[in-house]
């Protein structure tokens, strides 16, 4: 399994609608976990943290199930601004506090 | 919230060319930075940790002496890609983890990038 997996995408979803995007990770260690959002060309922002079972910001919900190493972010009623790149990104542990991003899911939101 | 700035934002110049690029946290300290690298449509790929006052630690591939780093104080990190060559552009960005925070489980605070392009 690669370190952190993602969904390849990309998604194009209409104004409104619900979208999910899944990420596994290798590293059963890791006790947190980040959804960050990238604009095109783009620093990272952060979007979400994960550290128990899930996380709940308004439209934005991750959810995380450590026995299949897995985390999701679901966005309800889809904006055109929602229209980014989704990292999933897992700390590598350790006292370095190393990161490793997965490739992104392309999202486009579509009027 | 923190605030971690990154100058310059642009830099194109000649092959050969040795860039300079600052990473500052503007209201924290900062003993530990980071610097990564994303080539167009890759993910963010670490280059390299940065410490206050030590040596940094690199990623496996990166060469040290191709792209030197300087922490020398806490809220200032510098890299330098030396003898820039067109393999070189890509879009750098640093982050920083304010000091106090946890360790392995606090988000980290990402510059605004620096695009380089070595013609």
């Amino acid at each position: 399994r690669k370190e952190v997996e993602q969904d390849p995408g990309p998604f194009n979803v209409p104004e409104g609608a619900t979208v999910a995007f899944n990420c596994t990770y290798s590293n059963s260690a890791s006790q947190s976990f980040f959804w960050y959002r990238q604009d095109c060309r783009k620093e990272p922002k952060l979007l979400m943290s994960v550290y128990s079972s899930g996380n709940e910001d308004g439209r934005f919900t991750a959810q995380l199930n450590r026995a299949s190493q897995y985390i999701s972010l679901l966005i309800r009623d889809s904006k055109l601004s929602d229209s980014a790149t989704y990292l999933c990104v897992v700390p590598s542990g350790g006292s370095n506090y190393k990161l490793t991003f997965g490739k992104g899911t392309l999202l486009t939101v579509n009027p | 919230g923190a605030v971690v700035s990154q100058h310059p934002s642009r830099v194109i110049c000649k092959s050969g060319t040795s860039v300079k690029i600052e990473c500052r946290s503007l209201d924290f300290q900062a003993t530990t930075m980071f610097w990564y690298r994303q080539f167009p449509k890759k993910s963010l790929m670490l280059m390299a940790t940065s410490n206050e006052g030590s040596k940094a630690t690199y990623e496996q591939g990166v060469e040290k002496d191709k792209f030197l780093i300087n922490h020398a104080s806490l809220t200032l990190s510098t890299l330098t890609v030396t003898s820039a060559h067109p393999e070189d552009s890509s879009f750098y960005i640093c982050s920083a983890l304010s000091d106090g925070q946890g360790a392995g489980n606090q988000p980290q605070h990402f510059g605004d990038g620096t695009r380089l392009s070595i013609l």
